[in-house]
């Protein structure tokens, strides 16, 4: 089964206007941590929010924001005021605490997000 | 910039030959993870080292190596070359390698092109 499940690999967005990228995740550990990060054409993949699983509140950066639903295990980017650099591929990972002797982290498909004029 | 180093930023070589990837992790930080970025497998964790200690394993194959040196800087070393060994080769860094919140920063990768 996936770990990490992006159901959208592409989505338009109206420069200006918010949008949501969701992330459900699979896991029995009850202690991890979910990480979004952005890759854009450059390649290089840049860290943008985390949350973890006892955090009470939603994290936000920003014009980023998580929306953490725990008992769904959705885990979804919100991102305000879409501006054409956030053009790119976003990637949903998870770390999962308890059976893992690392801190490797498990990522999804991604989606790729375009911002229109 | 994350303050992860990786070299070189491409490699173009033949089925068969063996590379080798670098990284230096950002100052302080002790694990360094291997990431393989292709477009049928999407992204992988391959193997992590901790203080020069390999801690972790993912689905690193058996041609694939990596060591982490005194200085901390670690090398990922792939050997018999085959086409489908193509991809982007990231490496991240971050400060402890035990269960805890600590972000793993990307270094810009290896675009690594087996012909």
């Amino acid at each position: 089964a996936q770990k990490i499940t992006q159901t959208q690999p592409g989505m338009f967005v109206q420069e200006k206007e918010a949008v949501t990228l969701d992330c459900t995740y699979d896991t029995s550990d009850p202690s991890y941590g979910l990480f979004w990060y952005k890759q854009p054409s450059s390649g290089e993949m840049i860290f943008l929010i985390y949350q973890g699983s006892y955090d009470q509140q939603n994290a936000t950066e920003g014009r980023y924001s998580l929306n953490f639903q725990k008992a769904r295990k959705s885990a979804n980017l919100v991102i305000s005021a879409s501006q054409l650099g956030d053009s790119a591929m976003y990637f949903c990972a998870m770390r999962e605490d308890q059976n893992n002797a690392g801190n490797m982290l498990t990522f999804g498909g991604g989606t790729r997000l375009m911002v229109k004029p | 910039d994350s303050g992860v180093t990786q070299t070189p930023k491409h490699l173009i070589t033949a089925t068969g030959q063996r590379v080798t990837l670098r990284c230096s992790p950002r100052s302080g930080d002790l694990s360094v993870y291997w990431y393989q970025q292709s477009l049928d497998q999407g992204l992988q964790f391959l193997i992590q080292y901790y203080n020069g200690e390999e801690r972790a394993k993912g689905n690193i194959l058996e041609r694939f190596s990596a060591q982490q040196f005194p200085d901390l800087h670690s090398e990922l070393n792939l050997s018999s070359l085959e086409l489908g060994d193509s991809a982007l080769y990231f490496c991240a860094s971050s400060v402890a390698g035990v269960s805890a919140y600590n972000e793993q920063f990307f270094g810009p990768g290896t675009r690594l092109t087996v012909l």
